[in-house]
């Protein structure tokens, strides 16, 4: 089970973190992402950072502002985001990592939190 | 960031069978990465439905299928039920260093 914190109304140029509470699985053994929905649009890949916290990525649109990371000893997912836009503007989805081929999947997901970046 | 393109919206009356095709490229699907598919109801997050083209996760009904071609996959709801209805995402890996999802499809019981 993956539990949700952070989140709110940020005033653009502001920042945010968001955090993911793990339960139920053995958290340091996962890779886990960040996916994120703009309100009546798709899903968007975020962020990835590898089961040890030894490798992270990052989608284009927030690679320099953004930054995933994780505390195993908490069983905690977290992602800081800093000089957020309106674009930024979306339900943020925190998600562990499955794979048993050449793509991982995404299972279990978070029940997501609203991130709005307004004045 | 690349994309892979689904159709937006597919429709059909309950009982019938509906087809969502997930379009890809050479470098993802092409490519030889797995696609994956998801069921987002509305309001609540994204719940996995296909595994690697084919494999159902436990619980998930087995009117519920996927397949692949070439550079494309689909999936198919076989026995159309009103409990269906929802958005529905591929999924994959490009080789761009990205993870990349397909542009949804909003399935309508008539």
């Amino acid at each position: 089970q993956l539990v949700q914190s952070g989140g709110g109304v940020v005033q653009p140029g502001g920042s945010l973190r968001l955090s993911c509470a793990a339960s139920g699985f053995t958290f340091s053994s996962y890779t886990m992402h960040w996916v994120r929905q703009a309100p009546g649009k798709g899903l968007e890949w975020v962020a990835v950072i590898w089961y040890n916290g030894s490798q992270k990525y990052y989608a284009d649109s927030v690679k320099g502002r953004f930054t995933i990371s994780r505390d195993n000893s908490k069983n905690t997912l977290y992602l800081q985001m800093n000089s957020l836009t309106a674009e930024d503007t979306a339900v943020y989805f925190c998600a562990r990592a499955y794979s048993s081929g050449t793509t991982p999947w995404f299972d279990p997901w978070g029940q997501g939190t609203l991130v709005t970046v307004s004045s | 960031q690349p994309v892979l393109t689904q159709p937006p919206s597919v429709s059909g009356a309950p009982g019938q069978r509906v087809t969502i095709s997930c379009t890809g490229s050479s470098s993802n699907i092409g490519a030889g990465y797995d696609v994956h598919w998801y069921q987002q109801l509305p309001g609540t997050a994204p719940k996995l439905l296909i595994s690697v083209y084919t494999n159902r996760p436990s619980g998930v009904p087995d009117r519920f299928s996927g397949s692949k071609s070439g550079t494309s996959a689909s999936l198919t709801i076989t026995g159309l039920q009103a409990e269906d209805e929802a958005d529905y995402y591929c999924q994959s890996y490009d080789s761009s260093l990205s993870y990349v999802f397909g542009t949804g499809t909003k399935v309508t019981v008539l």
